[in-house]
Order: structure tokens, then sequence, then C-alpha cells
């Protein structure tokens, strides 16, 4: 069975501050899609990144950046100089790849950037 | 990037009353379609996956009476809490997928969600 396990339920950090959250997944599956989702207060989910199986190449998309490692089945996401807007619940997500593909989501991390 | 609406985005309802939330697919095709549940400070749960015209598959634990998925069209899915009870007050979260598209990996899209309170 597929499991993603986000042991941080609650970050806070003062603006500026670097932080990283943490995914710990599981999965039998030698071909298979993590992703990490942002929900601001307003329920609506934003997507922020998907990677496959098979590219562990680090990913920085701005102040974001994305640290996958298949050896300790690790997904981690480091946000830099944190500002007041990232403060949401952050969810880690892994997709098999077969049949729907169907998402199974971690429990989230709230993430609290005071100013 | 494709689009997914829902509607209603909130619904207050008295218990024993039935609920309809529909997920619309505006610019694609949505041959699979999924509903998600997520309780206050927790998780999206998976509820069921839903094919266009055919019936929907449920979680293990999710009742399927209570919980009806009709996706008669390739834009369109419908989510009815019938009899719904306190217990049933969640964030109900659709998106949609083009599962004809023949890419290694089809995107979900989600949709902004719908807050149901049965008092």
């Amino acid at each position: 069975a597929q499991k993603v396990t986000q042991a941080q339920t609650e970050i806070s950090v003062v603006e500026k501050e670097d932080v990283t959250l943490d995914c710990v997944y599981e999965t039998r599956d030698t071909t298979y899609y993590l992703f990490w989702y942002k929900q601001p207060p307003s329920g609506e989910l934003v997507f922020l990144i998907r990677r496959n199986s098979f590219d562990e190449q680090n990913e920085i998309s701005g102040r974001y950046s994305w640290n996958f490692q298949k050896s300790t089945s690790s997904f981690n996401f480091t946000i830099t100089a944190s500002q007041v807007v990232d403060s949401a619940v952050y969810f880690c997500a892994l997709s098999e790849n077969t049949g729907f593909q169907k998402l199974v989501f971690g429990t989230g991390t709230r993430l609290l950037v005071s100013p | 990037g494709a689009v997914v609406s829902q509607h209603p985005s909130w619904v207050i309802c008295k218990s024993g009353t039935s609920v309809k939330i529909e997920c619309r697919s505006l610019d694609f095709q949505a041959t699979t379609m999924f509903w998600y549940r997520q309780f206050p400070k927790q998780s999206l749960m998976l509820m069921a996956t839903s094919n266009e015209g055919s019936k929907a598959t449920y979680e293990q634990g999710v009742e399927k009476d209570k919980f009806l998925i009709n996706h008669a069209s390739l834009t369109l899915s419908t989510l009815t809490v019938t009899s719904a009870h306190p217990e049933d007050s969640s964030f109900y979260i659709c998106s949609a997928r083009d599962q004809l598209r023949r890419t290694s990996y089809n995107e979900q899209f989600f949709g902004p969600g719908t807050r149901l309170t049965v008092l």
C-alpha cells in the first residue's frame, strides 16, 4: 500500500527565515509520481510541483526548491526567505502509475510565517 | 491550465436533507473525476473515482448509498449527500482528469471545493 508521511504538523517561522518541509513516502511501485500542493486558507489546492520516480534531479523555482532522494524515500520542500504569503497548509502526495493514478496525500504541514 | 469549477462553494442544510454538489470541467473533457473529503485540519481523503458513463468506484469505508455519484457527461459529475447529518459536515473537493490523453501522466485538476455544514 502507498503511504505518505509528513511528520511536521505545524511549523512557525519568522519572515525571511528558510524552512524545510519533510515528506517521506512508501510504495512498491517502481514508477510513481510525487507532488507538493499548497492549500491557503481559502481551501483551494494550488499545484506546486510533480516529479516522476526516474528523475532525481533537484529542482528550484524562485524561492522554492525540492530535494528528491529515492535512497531515503524522501521528497523535501524548502522555502527560502519565507514570506507571510507562504502561510498555508502544504501537502505532499504520491500517485501510482497504474489504473486511475489515484493520489494519496500526506497529513499536511501547516506553515505559519509571522512578520 | 485546465479549469474545474464546483457549485455551490458553500451550503448549509438541515439534518436529514439531501445536498447535491456539482463539479464541472470548463475547458476540457474529464473522462475521470475524483471526489475527496477533507475534515477540519485533516488531509484529503479520496471518496470515489468516477468515469463518464459508468458506475463510480468507492474507496473502502465510503457508503455508496449515502454518497451518490453521477458522471453523466464528459464535463459534469455530481455528488449527492443523501440524508445528511452533522458528521457529514466537511470540505468536499473534486478533481478532473482527461484520462484519454496519451501522456505518461495525466494531471488531476482540482476544483475550489464545497464547504458543507449540516445543522
